[in-house]
């Protein structure tokens, strides 16, 4: 099947910093991303959708200027926790859909600790 | 608004026992779903899709089934072992939206098979 990268695995932040997680898929290309948080003993929840070359769209209640996505290319989307809070601290995954045969794929997930 | 329930939220089973995961959700109109397996801080691995137009797919030990009039979808694991011990994910994809609209998860069963 199609892999999917995330980078870093963890990371450990003090708050208030901005943290950077990569999403590549690595044999097909990718014109929608979509980026999931998972807090413990909890389902995945999605945040955003992101096309390669426009504006992400963010699901209601999540904060466009705190989470930061880019795709800007058929292979690769970032996203930048702003200003990191405690609160933030969660299992980040990403998922990239294969445009040729129209199926999702998932990252292996970020680990994101503020301290 | 498309919502996925899971039964149970929990299972612990002995080794060899078949058993049966459910899910539900409540809008028909499914582009497909999907069952995936989360292992403790792992990302997701694809287990079985299902087409809105089948009725079920099959993978070794694994048979998933699909109702869509009714809303439902159950996941069949026979013979199960200890390595199956895991946290099941559904999730169904509307028809709504670009290719087929965005995944929705359920809650997750959690499984833990006893030697």
């Amino acid at each position: 099947g199609a892999v999917v990268s995330q980078h870093p695995s963890w990371v450990i932040c003090k708050s208030g910093t901005s943290v950077k997680i990569e999403c590549r898929s690595l044999d097909f290309q990718a014109t929608t991303m979509f980026w999931y948080r998972q807090f413990p003993k909890q389902s995945l929840m999605l945040m955003a959708t992101s096309n390669e070359g426009s504006k992400a769209t963010y699901e209601q209640g999540v904060e466009k200027d705190k989470f930061l996505i880019n795709h800007a290319s058929l292979t690769l989307s970032t996203l930048t926790v702003t200003s990191a809070h405690p609160e933030d601290s969660s299992f980040y995954i990403c998922s990239a859909r294969d445009s040729g045969i129209n199926e999702q794929f998932f990252g292996p997930g970020t680990r994101l600790t503020v301290l | 608004k498309q919502e996925v329930t899971q039964i149970p939220a929990a299972l612990s089973v002995p080794e060899g026992e078949n058993l049966v995961l459910n899910c539900s959700f409540t809008d028909s109109a499914i582009y497909n779903l999907q069952w995936f397996r989360q292992d403790p801080g792992k990302g997701l691995t694809s287990l079985l899709l299902i087409q809105s137009s089948q009725r079920e797919q099959t993978s070794g030990r694994l048979n998933a089934s699909l109702d869509k009039s009714s809303g439902r979808s159950t996941l069949y694991i026979a013979a199960s072992q200890p390595g199956d011990s895991a946290t099941y994910l559904c999730a169904v994809r509307s028809l709504a939206g670009n290719q087929g609209g965005k995944l929705i998860f359920g809650q997750g069963t959690e499984l833990s098979v006893k030697p």
